[in-house]
């Protein structure tokens, strides 16, 4: 069984359009996160929830919104795409805080998505 | 805030050889977790090694162990008897030690092993 597992593994889709990619973890973490990874490999917080509430939101655009129907799911919608959205997005979770941080996260595949 | 430096780019080690890849931290948090890394070709991101900043001991996991100095705040991971399978990305990263921090990464070393 995929411990996290995102969706689509690949994205293309042309400027303007809308796409949502979709996170599950089986884990039962409490938190779940969104990295974006850019072309020169930096990885960068976007988002992080905990239990479904928003914990962190780092300094995104709008046009990006997170959204957590239960704490097992965490899916990233983007409206109106830039050719700067071009990255790959990872999901991840994580046990909760009061466990001491020892556990890092637990990382899905990641999402390639490409705007032309 | 949290910030990870990592200096080399891009590293190279023949096959059977140990190799060190350079990690150093900034944090005021007084606890705090580091971890390492790595992102083969096929990109997804491999746990390696967990330090805590008050582990008496340097972390060690297999071929991989983890040089902590805190006075000099670096958290240097060792590759020892380097595989050809070992060439990726390699990240370093910390958090504070409750998670009121996300994992803050570097900007990675590639590490090529050549046979």
């Amino acid at each position: 069984d995929t411990a996290v597992s995102q969706t689509p593994k690949y994205l293309v889709t042309q400027m303007g359009n809308d796409k949502s990619i979709k996170c599950e973890q089986n884990l039962g973490h409490d938190t779940m996160y969104w990295y974006k990874q850019d072309s020169k490999k930096f990885l960068k917080i976007m988002f992080s929830y905990n239990n479904k509430e928003l914990i962190i939101n780092e300094t995104v655009p709008n046009r990006f919104s997170p959204k957590s129907p239960d704490k097992a799911h965490l899916n990233l919608h983007i409206n109106s795409l830039e050719l700067g959205d071009s990255a790959v997005y990872f999901c991840a979770s994580s046990q909760d805080a009061g466990v001491g941080g020892r556990y890092g996260y637990t990382f899905g595949s990641g999402t390639r998505l490409t705007v032309v | 805030a949290q910030k990870i430096t990592q200096t080399q780019p891009g590293m190279f080690v023949q096959e059977k050889e140990a190799v060190t890849l350079d990690c150093t931290y900034d944090t005021s948090d007084p606890s705090y977790g580091l971890f390492w890394y790595k992102q083969p070709s096929s990109g997804e991101m491999i746990f390696l090694i967990y330090q805590g900043s008050y582990d008496q001991q340097n972390a060690t996991e297999g071929r991989y162990s983890l040089n902590f100095q805190k006075a000099r705040k670096s958290a240097n991971l060792v590759i020892s008897a380097s595989q050809l399978g070992d060439s990726a990305m390699y990240f370093c990263a910390m958090r504070d030690a409750w998670g009121n921090t996300p994992l803050v990464f570097g900007k990675g070393t590639r590490l090529s092993v050549i046979a």
